[in-house]
């Protein structure tokens, strides 16, 4: 079992649904993080957080550490959000354990 | 520079051959951190470099690859005779501090023949 799953691996939308991708982990962690990778491949961090929520734009994050879960919501979703969102836990060392993705598409 | 940069972009080798990857990260940034991404794989953690401390090298995946890394600044990957199975995107990230954001390279596509 990975230590970090996500949730759905694949979702497709119309434009302007409000969207929700899950993350989960199994273990203590010290921030999770959340990626986006477009299709040409190059990966941007959307957030870094350890409590709480972060809000950017469209885009939110939550966490709840007792639970051990995290999740990104995109409101009024654009084709422009299409794209693999990627959940990444940091387990007190410096580096990242990775979900396997989830790949966003949004239809005009 | 304005991001992390990486060099080559493409790199097609032989199987058998050495091959080296650049990355440049942010100045300033004083952790750096190579990942490998597989065609239809997640990102995988390689190494990290922070600062003056000895590397964390955990997720090498074998003896044949190696890194090194100038003080705070540029950093090479280093996997010697390629194997078809090393075939991958190697993306590379800093952060201002370990723990802080990272940012990401635009990675190097290898492919071993």
């Amino acid at each position: 079992k990975n230590e970090v799953e996500q949730s759905p691996q694949n979702l497709t939308a119309q434009e302007g649904e409000f969207i929700t991708i899950n993350c989960s982990y199994s273990v203590g962690i010290s921030a999770l993080h959340w990626l986006q990778q477009h299709p040409g491949g190059g990966i941007v961090s959307l957030f870094m957080l350890s409590s709480g929520k972060k809000k950017h734009g469209r885009l939110i994050a939550t966490i709840n550490i007792q639970e051990k879960h995290s999740s990104l919501h995109i409101t009024a979703s654009h084709p422009r959000d299409s794209a693999v969102y990627i959940c990444a836990v940091r387990l007190g060392n410096e580096k990242l354990t990775f979900g396997t993705g989830t790949r966003l598409t949004i239809i005009p | 520079g304005a991001g992390v940069s990486q060099s080559p972009s493409n790199k097609v080798t032989e199987k058998g051959k050495d091959v080296e990857l650049r990355c440049d990260p942010i100045s300033g940034h004083t952790a750096l951190y190579w990942y490998r991404q597989r065609l239809g794989q997640g990102l995988e953690f390689l190494i990290y470099f922070q600062g003056n401390s000895a590397p964390d090298k955990s997720g090498l995946p074998s003896d044949r690859f190696s890194a090194e890394r100038t003080g705070e600044s540029v950093s090479t990957l280093t996997i010697q005779r390629t194997q078809q199975e090393d075939s991958a995107v190697y993306l590379c990230a800093s952060s201002f501090a370990g723990g802080g954001a990272q940012y990401f390279g635009p990675g190097t596509r290898l492919l071993v023949l």
